[in-house]
């Protein structure tokens, strides 16, 4: 089955202490995508990567940091330096085009972190 | 970025069309328009997409007006599991040398609910 996986499903942390979310997708895709969704919002993009060993910030990239290593894998570590890390995080992917080309976003289940 | 208006929610009865509007004035000529959703505690899944002609897929309908400067979504049939909210988004493309990401901006979106 091709698709995105990310783990865990739910995720309780003590304020002060990093974590970092796991985003893992089949699809051969080379573009990756972080986003972060608080209750009752659309979603914001924290990061993304077009391709291997390189990423961009987003709009609200302050206290996150991300690594592109692998096609597969675009892990999003919330560090203690982000004030508010209790959301909804959702990682996407989707193949890289040429300019002026367009491809749909292919979305993960979510992370649920609560940080107290 | 060009914004989009959508109504915050929306009501429907089973096996009645939908008509979701979107409001997209400040549109430019390069924008498409495109449609997710989102089911709850769920990541969004993409519904279709269109530039200025009317579309047709197998979960919708998108009709582009002839200014572009509005767009309405249409589910013929709506049915319980058409209950989320639906996002409308105009495609913010960013060049990086020669290629692109499509960056997805997500409003609040329109909560539709489905009445047996």
């Amino acid at each position: 089955d091709g698709g995105i996986t990310q783990s865990p499903k739910y995720l309780f942390r003590k304020e002060g202490q990093n974590v970092t979310l796991s985003c893992e997708q089949n699809l051969n895709h080379d573009a990756m995508y972080w986003y972060r969704q608080d209750p009752g919002q659309g979603l914001r993009l924290i990061y993304y990567s077009q391709i291997v060993n390189d990423f961009q910030k987003g709009d609200i990239a302050e206290g996150y940091s991300v690594s592109r290593e692998k096609k597969e894998s675009f892990p999003l570590t919330v560090t203690s330096a982000q004030k508010n890390p209790t959301a909804f995080y959702l990682c996407a992917s989707s193949p890289q085009g040429l300019s002026g080309r367009w491809y749909e976003q292919y979305f993960g289940p979510g992370t649920r972190l609560t940080v107290t | 970025d060009a914004k989009t208006t959508q109504p915050n929610s929306m009501e429907s009865n089973e096996e009645e069309p939908v008509h979701l509007p979107c409001n997209h004035s400040t549109i430019s000529g390069t924008d498409y328009i495109h449609w997710y959703r989102q089911l709850p505690s769920q990541g969004p899944e993409y519904v279709i997409h269109g530039l200025t002609s009317n579309v047709n897929n197998r979960m919708a309908s998108l009709a582009i007006a002839e200014d572009r400067k509005s767009s309405t979504l249409i589910l013929h049939r709506a049915t319980l599991r058409d209950a989320a909210v639906y996002y409308c988004i105009l495609r913010d493309v960013v060049d990086a040398g020669g290629t692109s990401y499509g960056k997805l901006t997500f409003g609040q979106g329109t909560i539709l609910t489905v009445h047996p």
